[in-house]
């Protein structure tokens, strides 16, 4: 299996750009994770689908930030405007709802850098 | 919601001694699993080792294992015959078994240094 697959690796963009962030989770997972890392907070959860659908979006920051499935294999996050404080890592994780303990198996992520 | 808690931002360890990592955790629930993740500087999250509560029995994978007390809340990692492979930040994480709790919760992560 390919694992979870996102891009771009990295991204530089200037302060007010679109910035569209893709995930493909592994195949027959059905739940799809968006989380953030930066130094200052960690590893945050942004929102997480079950089945294509958004289960929880508390963790969004705020309407610049929006995520979508169209199907099961691919998500994105999209951030517009973008700002200098969204410079951040930014990681896709997949997990299945089947069998007990199954973990979450997270891809390369997106190295994002607002200028 | 569950709370997982690292207490140690950075540890150190001399090269092919032992180290070992705290975790607690905070939750109401008898039934969950508890991971150990490591990022590396390529900053890729990679699963170290897992344990079901419900075992009583601690995880091994090779010379990583766990400490596993469930009535006290903790989850320590021991790495045995440190290598410079094994410097990173790693991540003790919780999620529930139930049906609906497929959301994980992170630590903030300790750092690990391996010296020479």
């Amino acid at each position: 299996d390919a694992g979870v697959i996102q891009s771009p690796r990295h991204e530089v963009t200037e302060m007010g750009q679109e910035v569209t962030l893709r995930c493909k989770p592994i195949s027959g997972h059905d739940y799809l994770f968006w989380y953030r890392q930066t130094m200052m907070r960690g590893l945050e959860l942004l929102i997480y689908f079950n089945n294509n659908v958004p289960i929880d979006d508390s963790g969004m920051p705020e309407d610049r930030f929006s995520a979508k499935m169209p199907n099961a294999s691919f998500s994105t996050l999209k951030i517009q405007p973008s700002e200098p404080r969204d410079s951040a890592v930014y990681f896709c994780a997949s997990s299945s709802s089947m069998g007990r303990g199954e973990t979450q198996y997270f891809g390369p992520g997106t190295r994002l850098l607002v200028l | 919601a569950q709370t997982v808690t690292q207490s140690q931002p950075e540890m150190s360890v001399q090269e092919a001694e032992t180290v070992t990592l705290s975790c607690t955790y905070d939750t109401s629930e008898s039934d969950y699993y508890l991971f150990w993740y490591k990022q590396p500087p390529s900053r890729q999250m990679i699963l170290v080792i897992r344990q079901e509560a419900y075992k009583q029995q601690n995880a091994t994978e090779n010379r990583f294992s766990v400490n596993f007390q469930k009535a006290a809340k903790s989850f320590s990692l021991k790495i045995s015959d440190s290598q410079l492979g094994d410097a990173a930040m790693y991540f003790c994480a919780y999620r529930s078994a139930s049906n609906t709790g497929n959301q994980f919760y992170f630590g903030t992560g300790t750092s690990l240094t391996v010296i020479p």
